[in-house]
């Protein structure tokens, strides 16, 4: 099975900017999560999204913003990028909801915002 | 308020022997522990799990040691591999699942040395 895959892997944008990216989940995972990772933060919850619905949102501001496909397929916009979005963004799929679900992580897309 | 700590953001232990990972919670409500392993370049992958009804988990080398008077759980390492060199890091998740209710350490960086 091939894992989970995510475009681009590197990304440089200006400030202001806006920017998307892109997630395909584990074929017949429906759940999909999108997390960001800081030197200084961590690991952090943005979304999930579970047969095309958002089911929860971190706590981020409301630039951050996604959506799910009907085949699972998942995008995450960032909107006005601020220097402090340069992070690595990661997207994470399991086969149902729930942390009892094993997620499988993709390599992540790493955004520099300049 | 961070929830979920893991206090040493580096550790260093020679092949062969023991590495122990450290994490504290401070939400009582926590009932569901993981711990994932990430490479550079690469998504996290997930290790091993504990429940809160449990005390102990063990899946080969690897060993979670959960003491909940405490708020604090452990990951046992043993015989240690320059393989396992990776960034760790724990989670947490309360009851009713979702991936929103998973909360990560900031990770401890694990060298092994050969």
């Amino acid at each position: 099975k091939a894992g989970v895959t995510q475009t681009p892997r590197y990304l440089i944008k200006t400030r202001g900017q806006q920017v998307t990216l892109s997630c395909s989940p584990i074929s017949g995972h429906r759940s999909v999560s999108w997390y960001q990772q800081t030197p200084g933060q961590g690991l952090q919850f943005l979304f999930e999204y579970f047969s095309e619905t958002q089911r929860n949102k971190g706590n981020f501001p409301g630039r951050f913003s996604g959506r799910q496909f009907s085949n699972s397929r998942s995008e995450m916009n960032v909107s006005t990028l601020e220097l402090g979005d340069s992070a690595l963004y990661l997207c994470a799929s399991s086969s149902a909801s729930g942390p009892n679900y094993e997620q499988y992580f993709g390599p992540g897309t790493r955004l520099t915002v300049t | 308020d961070q929830q979920v700590k893991q206090n040493s953001p580096s550790l260093s232990v020679q092949e062969g022997r023991i590495s122990i990972l450290n994490c504290d919670y401070t939400n009582s409500m926590f009932d569901y522990f993981l711990w994932y392993k990430k490479y550079p370049a690469e998504g996290p992958t997930f290790l091993i799990s504990i429940s809160s009804i449990k005390d102990k988990n063990e899946d080969g080398r690897f060993t979670v040691f959960l003491n909940k008077s405490a708020k604090h759980l452990s990951l046992h390492i043993v015989p240690s591999q320059p393989g396992d060199s990776a960034v760790y890091f724990c989670a947490a998740s309360k009851p009713g699942g979702g991936s929103e209710k998973l909360v990560f350490g900031k990770g401890t960086k694990l060298t092994v040395n050969p």
